[in-house]
């Protein structure tokens, strides 16, 4: 079975801290993905990024950073220099392909509140 | 802006009550799945149509059902509806290619309240 653990179930810092968000999952599948999504206070679901399991490589998009280590089935979230507009719910998720079928299997989600 | 439309924003009904959710995935995408989120379980897979056919189903109630129609767009029908049924429903799209798992993108979500 899948499974995503983020075990931060709220984190608060003041801007211009850096934070890192913790993402652990199970999966007995060779070939997955993950994902990370941001949930503002407006409700929405926003994509962030998209990792699949052969690309091990750190990304980096502006302040937002993701590595990915296999050995520890982590794929944590690092924002540099916080502000306020990044205070959301976070959120890991996993998927496989099976059948064509590409359901997410989602953590229960970080709250990141971010205090001037 | 995703590009994936979801209608009404808000639903508020009464227990036993039927309603209809209505999503519009983005252009040229063929499959649409639908989430529930509440406080106690959380962001659950319901159920993926492709191109009109069911493809997959995750912990959806026998008192729930969706379909997708021929311009794609999709309905998720809610009925007999309890309390518990209280919770923000978001559609789904991506393209499905073959092969790949692509990422899907999400609507606005519908805030279903049930009194």
């Amino acid at each position: 079975a899948q499974k995503v653990t983020q075990a931060q179930t709220e984190i608060s810092v003041v801007e211009k801290e850096d934070v890192t968000l913790d993402c652990v999952y199970e999966t007995r599948d060779t070939t997955y993905y993950l994902f990370w999504y941001k949930q503002p206070p407006s409700g929405e679901l926003v994509f962030l990024i998209r990792r699949n399991s052969f690309d091990e490589q750190n990304e980096i998009s502006g302040r937002y950073s993701w590595n990915f280590q296999k050995s520890t089935s982590s794929f944590n979230f690092t924002i540099t220099a916080s502000q306020v507009v990044d205070s959301a719910v976070y959120f890991c998720a996993l998927s496989r392909t099976q059948g064509g079928s590409e359901k997410l299997v989602f953590g229960k989600g970080t709250k990141l509140t971010v205090n001037p | 802006d995703s590009g994936v439309t979801q209608t009404p924003k808000h639903l508020i009904t009464a227990t036993g009550q039927r309603v209809t959710l209505r999503c519009s995935p983005r252009s040229g995408d063929l499959s649409v799945y639908w989430y529930q989120q509440s406080l106690d379980q959380g962001l659950q897979f319901l159920i993926q149509y492709y191109n009109g056919e069911e493809r997959a189903k995750g912990n959806i109630l026998e008192r729930f059902s969706a379909q997708q129609f021929p311009d794609l767009h999709s309905e998720l029908n809610l009925s007999s509806l309890e309390l518990g049924d209280s919770a923000l429903y978001f559609c789904a799209s991506s393209p499905s290619r073959k092969d790949v798992t692509d990422t899907q993108y999400f609507g606005p979500g519908t805030r279903l309240t049930v009194l």
